[in-house]
């Protein structure tokens, strides 16, 4: 069955800091990545997307990611983290062979600091 | 596009009322998923639908919970008899079907409190 892992279950970071959330996946197969955001009482929305070609893929507000398939690896990134970044983040996974189900990690919250 | 929307976004209840939490899919999308989420388990998948037919019901947890889907613009999922372990948020979302590149987009939620 497909799981997802996120390495750190609470960030703290001071403004300016630079960020880096780690996501696991164990599916062989070919996949689709995704990173939500959630910030506090609101619902999921999406920051990037992967699906083929360039690893490295650009998201909004500053993020981005790198698909790494050797090591099962989509970490999220952000050179200069703000107070507003302040949220959870879920990475996500569709096995392509699994269907449309997305796998959803657990979460990691971060916690930006003024 | 107004989203995907829910109702209600809050609803408290007493242990053993029935509960009915109801979505509205974004139009033309063909997908439709209700994931609940918790302090404890996370983001877990209840059910999902394509073209308004169940097509993954293994994640409801017991016979208590059921999910309809009568027509492409309208689901609900009901609790019967609801218990205080069902507090949590529950989220409805949608999906084009037209190609594997697509994201699910999800509403505000339902909170839901079960006394």
């Amino acid at each position: 069955a497909q799981s997802v892992s996120q390495h750190n279950h609470h960030v703290i970071l001071s403004e300016a800091a630079s960020l880096e959330l780690g996501c696991n996946y164990s599916y062989g197969g070919t996949v689709n990545l995704f990173w939500y955001v959630q910030y506090p009482g609101q619902h999921l929305q999406l920051l990037l997307k992967y699906f083929s070609g360039d690893p490295l893929v650009k998201g909004i507000k500053g993020f981005e990611a790198e698909f790494i398939k050797s090591k099962f690896s989509f970490n999220l990134r952000k050179p200069s983290v703000q107070w507003s970044d302040t949220a959870e983040y879920f990475c996500a996974v569709n096995a392509l062979n699994y269907g449309q189900n997305f796998v959803f990690g657990p979460g990691t919250r971060l916690s930006v600091l003024p | 596009d107004a989203g995907v929307i829910q109702s209600p976004r809050h609803e408290v209840t007493e242990m053993g009322q029935e509960v009915t939490l109801r979505c509205k899919p974004i139009s033309g999308h063909d997908y439709l998923f209700w994931y609940r989420q918790t302090m404890m388990r996370g983001l877990e998948l209840l059910i999902y639908f394509n073209n308004n037919v169940p097509i993954d019901d293994s994640g409801m947890p017991e016979d208590r919970f059921s999910a309809k889907m009568p027509n492409a613009s309208f689901s609900t999922l009901k609790i019967q008899p609801s218990e205080p372990r069902d507090s949590a948020v529950y989220f409805c979302a949608s999906r084009p079907g037209t190609g594997a590149y697509n994201e699910q987009f999800f509403g505000p939620g339902t909170r839901l409190t079960v006394l």
